[in-house]
């Protein structure tokens, strides 16, 4: 049973599409995560959730917009995709009793043409 | 601002060689410290973690890391290493207070030649 999981790991779309990534784990963790990871493999927290609630927004464009339904769901819609929105976005979840370790999902890789 | 260094992008060892990878982090206090392992198109593997106490922790796959206060280092090691373990190696810190996000270093990519 996977820990962290995304959906769908692959999405190739055109430019100015909507399109949604969605990430549930079965940890009974509090809080969860979305971090991008370029093209030069750099990872960056994009936003953070604790029981549903927005934690952390990292500057990150309005057409990025997560929703967190229960703790155990997160999924992030990107509006207007841009050819610059092509990454893998990495969804974790973590739980503050547990030192702050985070479980990764397996990633979604985005590309836009 | 918290910030990790990974000053070496790609590494080549031969398989058996033993391995450092570096890490030097800036934080204003103790963080929580982690590795983690990303092989081709996988998401990531924590392989070990420091929080506190001894300061050489142990984790998975033969792996070990030690933190050096002084030095603000907290490089990983194997002493001896398979073509399996050709992958991206992340160093990340974390605050000790909670759930926050972490902040991960740069990578360094690792090769193995037989």
């Amino acid at each position: 049973d996977t820990a962290v999981s995304q959906t769908p790991k692959y999405l190739v779309t055109q430019m100015g599409n909507d399109k949604s990534i969605k990430c549930e784990q079965n940890l009974g963790h509090d809080t969860m995560y979305w971090y991008k990871q370029d093209s030069k493999k750099f990872l960056k927290i994009m936003f953070s959730y604790n029981n549903k609630e927005l934690i952390i927004n990292e500057t990150v464009p309005n057409r990025f917009s997560p929703k967190s339904p229960d703790k155990a769901h997160l999924n992030l819609h990107i509006n207007s995709l841009e050819l610059g929105d092509s990454a893998v976005y990495f969804c974790a979840s973590s739980q503050a009793r547990e030192g702050n370790i985070q479980y990764f999902g397996a990633g979604t890789r985005l590309s836009v043409l | 601002a918290q910030s990790v260094t990974q000053p070496d992008i790609h590494i080549t060892v031969s398989e058996g060689a033993s391995l450092e990878l570096r890490c030097n982090y800036s934080y204003g206090a103790t963080p929580y410290l982690f590795w983690y392992v990303q092989s081709p198109g996988q998401g990531l593997q924590l392989l070990l973690k420091y929080f506190s106490g001894d300061t050489l922790v142990q984790g998975i796959k033969g792996f070990e890391a030690e933190f050096k206060r002084s030095q603000s280092s907290f490089n990983l090691r194997k002493p001896s290493v398979h073509w399996s373990d050709a992958a991206e190696y992340f160093c990340a810190v974390g605050a000790p207070t909670g759930n926050t996000p972490l902040v991960f270093g740069k990578g360094t990519r690792l090769s193995v030649i037989a």
